[in-house]
Parts: structure tokens; sequence; C-alpha cells
């Protein structure tokens, strides 16, 4: 089973800021099947990413992920104050499934 | 604009079994696969597991033994039964449309909005 592992595990900025947020896998992930949730409160999880890199309809290009292999990034270049929430990645094509990451909670500073 | 609904007993006493269905309103229900997907009260998410149109399931290797994802193409709808329930499947469940190409996975893009399962004596 792949495990997603991501880091930080808080992550306290400002509007206005950059955002890194970092998923890890135990084991290769081919960057076709990775993807990148964002949830708040009370509400369904929404896709942001998929296929590593490319923004899901309606996602504003703030948004940007990137990385191969192991190591991939959700990328926030300026904050709104709406972007305020737990991301998640995902990872699915690999046996025995679809596997989430724990998450990261990007709060305001 | 494809909308899913779904529905399902909330409370359930340990050992018996969730039942839950989703309905697909406004879309293909062929050209999908689709999800559940549970969150625990404060946790992150978890794949339950997926099916398609042809019935075709993969399963969470963890949850394999008690689930079962079944599809009524007929109705445009899929179900959930998880069996001998405890409080540890006290959680949010959600269905979700996920699409899948030539070796490539366009993530899960449509939610239903979720349905709280509590699970207590």
């Amino acid at each position: 089973e792949i495990v997603l592992t991501q880091s930080p595990g808080t992550l306290s900025l400002s509007p206005g800021e950059r955002a890194t947020l970092s998923c890890r896998a135990s084991h290769s992930v081919s960057s076709s099947y990775l993807a990148w949730y964002q949830q708040k409160p009370g509400q369904a999880p929404r896709l942001l990413i998929y296929g590593a890199s490319s923004r899901a309809t309606g996602i504003p290009d703030r948004f940007s992920g990137s990385g191969s292999g192991t190591d991939f990034t959700l990328t926030i270049s300026r904050l709104e104050p709406e972007d305020f929430a737990v991301y998640y990645c995902q990872q699915s094509g690999n046996s025995p499934g679809i596997t989430f990451g724990q998450g990261t909670r990007l709060e305001i500073k | 604009q494809v909308q899913l609904q779904q529905w399902g007993a909330g409370l359930l006493k340990p050992s018996e079994t969730l039942s839950l269905t989703c309905a697909v309103y406004g879309g293909s229900f062929s050209d999908y696969y689709w999800s559940w997907i549970r969150q625990p009260p404060g946790k992150g998410l978890e794949w339950i597991g997926e099916i398609n149109h042809s019935g075709s399931t993969n399963y969470n290797p963890s949850l394999k033994s008690r689930v079962t994802i079944s599809v009524d193409t007929s109705k445009n709808q899929l179900s959930l039964k998880l069996s001998s329930v405890t409080a540890a499947d006290t959680a949010v469940y959600y269905c979700a449309r996920a699409r899948y190409g030539t070796r490539y996975y366009y993530g899960m893009d449509v939610w239903g909005q979720g349905t709280t399962v509590t699970v207590s004596s």
C-alpha cells in the first residue's frame, strides 16, 4: 500500500503570502495519478489538481502542483482569505487502490 | 450540472449494517467510477471503495471483508453496505465521481453532500 505523508501538519501564514505544501509517497507514484483537494469545515472536499499539475475546472491559477516520483508539492502563490482550509493529496492507480495523505491545515497567522 | 444526492440511516447500533445510497443527477453514469469515502470526526479522508457502471469494484483492503458496493444503472444510483459496524465506523460518508483515462486519473470532481453516520449503543 502506498502511504502518503503530508507536511507540515499545520502551516500558519498571512494573506498575500506564498504557501508550499508537501506530499511524500512511500513508493514511487506516477504523476498521472496524483491529485490534491481542498476541504473547508462542514463541506465536502473540492478537487484542485489532478495529474500532479493540471488545475481542475474553475480553480484559480494561484494554485499550482508539481513533482514526480515520491515528492509532490502544492503551491498557492498569493493566499486569499478563502484559501485557509485543509489540503489533502491523493494517489490512485497503485494497487490496492486509492489513498489519501493525512492532510495539511493552512491557518491564518 | 451533475449532482450527487445521498441518503441513509444516520444512527446505528454496534453489529448492525450501514446502508447508504447515492443518486446521480444530470450527467453520464457510465463514463465514470463512483467512490465512497469516509471521514471520522476531526480526522482525515479514508477511501472505502469504488465501482463502475458494469459493476466492477475495487475496495480498500482494510475494509474489504465488510464492504459491498453495488450499482443500479436503471436509477443511476450506487449503494454502500458496511457490515458489523462499531464505534470506529462513526464518520461522515461521501460518495464521489472519478474519471480515469488511459494511464491517467482525473480525480474526484463531484462529491455528494455527505451523510453523518453514528454508531452507538
